[in-house]
């Protein structure tokens, strides 16, 4: 099975604070990203990255920042945290197949709140 | 632009009975619909999808979705619902063009089981 491990379950940060989420996957996935989840507001993407060093933006890239160093790991990192950070993040991965051939597996979510 | 609308944030039904949640997409172009279901504390995973072909799509868990092109819909259905499946679940459409794997979730709909 695939495995994508997301480094924290929870984590508590303060404001102004640079905040590093880890994401790693075990299948040798090309494509890896990062979404936010709000209640009410489903999940929103941040950024994803389909190759080492490789990445684009998301829908909400703003406050935010990508690495991706090696192809089993994705990090997001919050460069000054602030309260409207609060939230859910989810990594997910998944191959690159023929056109629309594609199946996203889902850590299991950091939920990081800012004090 | 495309976009999915998931018509009910909440949906409560008792066990056994049938359920129905409702996903509403837009696009001009062909797509590629999924339906993901979030198990409290987990990530997501895949419930099914629509690529081409037959219209009516059927998933993990006994769940099917139909494909409607003429109504711009694709609605998620079990005939008998038990506990177990209280969860959140999530429509999306691939996004068109672009990066392979880039999904566009609809705001999610809570599916809550009573006995």
């Amino acid at each position: 099975d695939v495995k994508v491990t997301q480094s924290s379950r929870y984590l508590v940060k303060r404001t102004g604070e640079k905040v590093f989420l880890e994401c790693v996957q075990d299948m040798d996935h090309e494509n890896m990203f990062w979404y936010r989840q709000d209640p009410g507001l489903g999940l929103r993407l941040i950024y994803f990255s389909y190759d080492v060093k490789m990445k684009e933006k998301g829908d909400i890239p703003e406050g935010y920042s990508v690495s991706r160093e090696k192809k089993e790991r994705f990090s997001l990192i919050l460069e000054s945290a602030s309260t409207n950070q609060t939230s859910m993040y989810l990594c997910a991965s998944s191959l690159i197949l023929g056109q629309g051939q594609q199946k996203l597996f889902f850590g299991s979510g950091t939920q990081l709140s800012v004090l | 632009a495309q976009s999915v609308t998931q018509l009910d944030s909440q949906v409560p039904v008792f066990e056994e009975a049938p359920v129905e949640l409702r996903c509403n997409y837009s696009s001009s172009v062909s797509v590629y619909l999924f339906w993901y279901v979030q198990y409290p504390n987990q990530g997501l995973q895949l419930l099914l999808k629509y690529l081409s072909g037959s219209t009516l799509v059927k998933g993990i868990n006994g769940f099917e979705a139909e494909f409607n092109k003429s109504q711009t819909s694709f609605h998620l259905r079990k005939p008998s619902v038990h506990i177990s499946d209280t969860a959140e679940y999530f429509c999306a459409v691939k996004r068109y063009g672009g990066s392979q794997g880039n999904l566009i979730f609809g705001k999610g709909t809570k599916l809550s089981v009573k006995p």
